[in-house]
């Protein structure tokens, strides 16, 4: 089946990039994404990208895939305070209209 | 504005008491979905509206209905809400078509306290 797998924890300075990372199984995903959770809240989607792309920039977001190895990666340049969240990684099933999660990057930000 | 809504925002229940959420949405998206998110853990999909057609995921507990009386609404039924069901419930929307699709918007979530 299909599968979603992050690092659990990254760090990173203040100013700072940060790359959260994230590998997939499921080679027929059309559209893989990256949300972000603060606590208590429900997710935002931060940036998404089309499986026929290898990057997409969004002022301080750039995504990288690469189908080949089925490895996906957010950098978040200049990373604020204001960044610290859970980033999840999801591939949308094509085949069944599911988007399935990774169990989420905790990222903190320290001075 | 808010384009995906759920309500109440926070909602407590007693023990195998019923309890419904609700989730409304203003994109008139085809696809619906519900999923269940607990501490810490990744969102678990429960089932999900494409149109009229109700897909059930096969471990969703016999416990969680669903019914969706329109487009823009949807609702999550817990039949006898126990412990191990307090969790934030997150409804979400897409618009599909055949050879095409979009991106999923999110609500901002219920999350269910179980007395």
């Amino acid at each position: 089946g299909e599968d979603v797998e992050q690092s659990l924890f990254l760090s990173v300075r203040e100013g700072d990039s940060s790359v959260i990372n994230c590998t997939y199984t499921d080679s027929s995903s059309t559209y893989l994404y990256w949300y972000k959770q603060e606590p208590g809240a429900g997710l935002q989607l931060l940036t998404y990208i089309f499986s026929n792309m290898d990057m997409k920039q969004d002022q301080r977001l750039t995504v990288l895939l690469n189908k080949k190895d089925k490895h996906l990666s957010l950098r978040i340049a200049d990373t604020q305070t204001g960044d610290s969240a859970i980033y999840f990684c999801a591939e949308r099933d094509s085949s069944a209209s599911k988007i399935i999660f990774g169990s989420g990057t905790r990222l903190s930000i320290r001075p | 504005d808010a384009m995906v809504i759920q309500n109440p925002r926070y909602q407590v229940t007693q023990f195998g008491k019923p309890v419904t959420l609700s989730c409304s949405q203003t994109l008139n998206h085809n696809v619906m979905y519900w999923y269940q998110q607990k501490s810490s853990q990744a969102p678990k999909l429960l089932f999900h509206y494409y149109d009229k057609d109700f897909n059930n995921e096969a471990d969703t507990p016999d416990n969680f209905q669903s019914r969706r009386p329109n487009t823009s609404f949807c609702f999550l039924d817990i039949r006898s809400p126990g412990l191990g069901d307090a969790a934030m419930y997150l409804c979400a929307t897409s618009r599909e078509r055949k050879g095409a699709d979009t991106e999923a918007f999110f609500g901002q979530g219920t999350r269910l306290t179980v007395v």
